[in-house]
């Protein structure tokens, strides 16, 4: 089973400031089957990023996704009030499903 | 617009049962392959199972197989979670999530329900 580790498990910034988030998986994953979700307080998940790089509809582009194999980056590049929240990455594995990272929270400093 | 609506969430007893369902509206509900997720309090998110748009392929997280089965009815735009020998760690808000798959395998989930929380104690 492939485990996701997110760093750092939480992130102080400013409103204005690049946020940059980590998920390192624990054998090769598919770019295709990586994805970034956003999950406010009391709400469900909102899709983000599908294809490791590919912004959902609707998503700003201040939210960017990179990376390859192992280590993949969402990167929110002025952070905005509503942006702070907590973000998941998550992978497909076939047969054995979806697995989700811990969780970064992004928290106004 | 996309709906997915939750139901069947109560409090339940240690070993006991419960079904949950989710109604789909806004889109070909048996065009899409649909997940369940669910979030213990204050915790992360975890994959419970997955079942194909003809409900040929399902697949279960170790933690719930064998005591859960996930199935759907395409005619009524609904899925299902049935959830036997609950135990105090299902205690969790469970979400039903559209899989979305791209022409090019990418897949992801593009819409998610409200939840609905089950929580298992004595």
């Amino acid at each position: 089973e492939i485990v996701l580790t997110q760093s750092p498990g939480t992130l102080s910034l400013s409103p204005g400031e690049r946020a940059t988030l980590s998920c390192r998986a624990s054998q090769s994953v598919s770019s295709s089957y990586l994805a970034w979700y956003q999950q406010k307080p009391g709400q469900a998940p909102r899709l983000l990023i599908y294809g490791a790089s590919s912004r959902a509809t609707g998503i700003p582009d201040r939210f960017s996704g990179s990376g390859s194999e192992t280590d993949f980056t969402l990167t929110i590049s002025r952070l905005e009030p509503e942006d702070f929240a907590v973000y998941y990455c998550q992978q497909y594995g076939s047969s054995r499903g979806y697995t989700f990272g811990q969780g970064t929270k992004l928290e106004i400093k | 617009e996309v709906q997915l609506v939750e139901s069947g969430g109560d409090l339940i007893q240690p070993g006991g049962s419960l079904r949950l369902s989710c109604a789909a509206s806004g889109f070909t509900f048996s065009s899409y392959s649909m997940n369940w997720v669910r979030q213990a309090p204050g915790k992360g998110l975890e994959w419970v199972s997955y079942i194909s748009s003809s409900s040929s392929t399902i697949y279960y997280a170790d933690s719930v197989k064998g005591r859960f089965t996930i199935s759907r009815d395409n005619a009524k735009n609904s899925l299902y979670l049935q959830m036997n020998s609950l135990r105090d760690e299902d205690t969790a808000v469970y979400y039903c999530a559209r899989e979305y798959s791209s022409s090019s395998g990418r897949r992801s989930f593009d819409s998610w329900g409200q939840g609905t929380l089950v929580t298992v104690s004595s």
